[in-house]
């Protein structure tokens, strides 16, 4: 099985940046995924890291150390559509994903 | 439009009834994929099928079957819907099992 922690919550002011640590313990590993989710919406995909480093798409960027079981999700320049939650994925050996419970963002004017 | 669509939206459900989700892509995605979410507990795996004509257990599989009969279409049904079995489900898609989920709008189910 897998254990998969991130925050519950996090708040932050339009403009800043936030980070959301992921971090987790699994039996294989095959990549690592984030997901947003607004509220009563489907997950929409993110980012994806399988190897070390740093991911950068636009505003979001994604971190992975595979040595440590940790990745975090940055923020930048937030807006307030960014409000949601964010959803870390882990795949395992078998190619499946386990979920974290999600951390929800909450963007402040 | 491609994507995913699942139906009903919503429904509410007598214990004991039968009740069957669906799940349609157009992607021609091999891949497919239940989730059931619950607050504080994430996305759970039901079950899923990697190509049509298979279909494999999840993390919570019990009171749950599925079909894939096409690459297009994944039902997921209750034989015998109980309580605990409220919550959000979503159906999501990949172009094999190596690749990215995409999700479905969801279904709310709600059994009393």
């Amino acid at each position: 099985g897998q254990n998969i922690d991130q925050p519950t919550e996090m708040t932050a002011t339009e403009g800043a940046i936030v980070q959301i640590n992921c971090t987790y313990q699994t039996s294989g590993f095959n990549g690592l995924f984030w997901y947003q989710q607004h509220a009563g919406e489907a997950p929409t995909f993110l980012s994806y890291n399988v190897l070390d480093g740093l991911e950068e798409k636009g505003r979001f960027s994604s971190f992975l150390s595979r040595s440590k079981g940790y990745s975090y999700l940055l923020l930048k320049e937030l807006q307030m559509k960014d409000s949601a939650s964010y959803l870390c994925a882990v795949r395992d050996g078998d190619y499946k994903l386990s979920f974290g419970a999600g951390t929800t963002v909450t963007v402040r004017a | 439009i491609a994507g995913i669509t699942q139906a009903p939206t919503s429904q509410i459900l007598a214990a004991g009834r039968r009740m069957t989700l669906r799940c349609t892509q157009d992607m021609r995605h091999n891949a497919m994929y239940w989730y059931r979410q619950d607050l504080g507990l994430g996305l759970r795996l039901i079950h899923y099928s990697n190509t049509a004509g298979t279909t494999g257990k999840g993390e919570v599989p019990d009171g749950y079957s599925v079909s894939r009969a096409n690459t297009d279409d994944f039902p997921l049904t209750l034989a015998s819907a109980v309580p605990s079995q409220t919550s959000v489900y979503f159906c999501a898609s990949s172009r094999t099992g190596e690749d990215t989920q995409y999700f479905g709008p969801g279904t709310r189910l709600t059994v009393l």
